[in-house]
């Protein structure tokens, strides 16, 4: 079974700082990684993916991150925050097979102030 | 292109009234999820269909949920009877086979049983 691991709950930082939120994942199988973002309010969205090739991913709003197998990592970077990505930042996967579910972390809370 | 849609976006209920929740998933999606959102749990998936078929629903909590996908284009999530524990969001979702198992979200129902 596949399992994730958002090593954060909680993020403050300042505006202009670079952050970085943790992701690890537990699977035996090839499987496919996200990071989705929710807004206060909001539904989840889709911030990025990892489906195979270049380790290296970037999103939406400046925000990339890396897969490290080795370290079954999936860490999502940015290097200047601003005021409004303050937001749940979660860290999913799901099995490299079609229509499975996705598994989500307990999210990460990213907070920005001036 | 409609995203998923939820209704209602809010609900508040007394406890042992039954509540129904419907979702419409993007045209041409075949893969539906329906997920519960609490601080105490954070995302928990309840159910998801594929082809409109039912393929794991272990994350029922129990018997007073249900969910039905009678065609493509709608489902529903219902509590009988709601209980004040059952206060959450729920969120629908819904995928494509070939797709690499990509979720767009609803905006979520906001459950309050009081």
């Amino acid at each position: 079974a596949q399992s994730v691991t958002q090593l954060d709950s909680q993020v403050p930082v300042f505006e202009e700082a670079p952050v970085e939120l943790r992701c690890n994942y537990s699977s035996s199988v090839s499987v496919y990684l996200f990071w989705y973002v929710q807004y206060p309010n909001q539904g989840l969205q889709l911030l990025l993916k990892y489906l195979s090739g270049s380790t290296l991913v970037k999103g939406i709003n400046g925000f990339e991150a890396e897969f490290n197998k080795s370290q079954t990592s999936f860490h999502l970077r940015k290097p200047s925050v601003h005021i409004s990505d303050t937001a749940e930042y979660f860290c999913a996967v799901t099995l490299n097979q079609a229509g499975t579910a996705l598994i989500f972390g307990k999210g990460t809370t990213l907070s920005v102030s001036s | 292109d409609a995203g998923v849609i939820q209704s209602p976006r809010h609900e508040v209920t007394e406890m042992g009234q039954e509540v129904t929740l419907r979702c419409k998933p993007i045209s041409g999606h075949n893969s539906l999820f329906w997920y519960r959102q609490t601080m105490m749990r954070g995302l928990e998936l309840l159910i998801y269909f594929n082809n409109n078929v039912p393929i794991d629903d272990s994350g029922m909590p129990e018997d007073r949920f249900s969910a039905k996908m009678p065609n493509a284009s709608f489902s529903t999530l219902k509590i009988q009877p709601s209980e004040p524990r059952d206060s959450a969001v729920y969120f629908c979702a819904s995928s494509r086979d070939g797709a690499k198992n990509i979720q767009y979200f609803g905006a979520g129902t906001r459950l309050s049983v009081l």
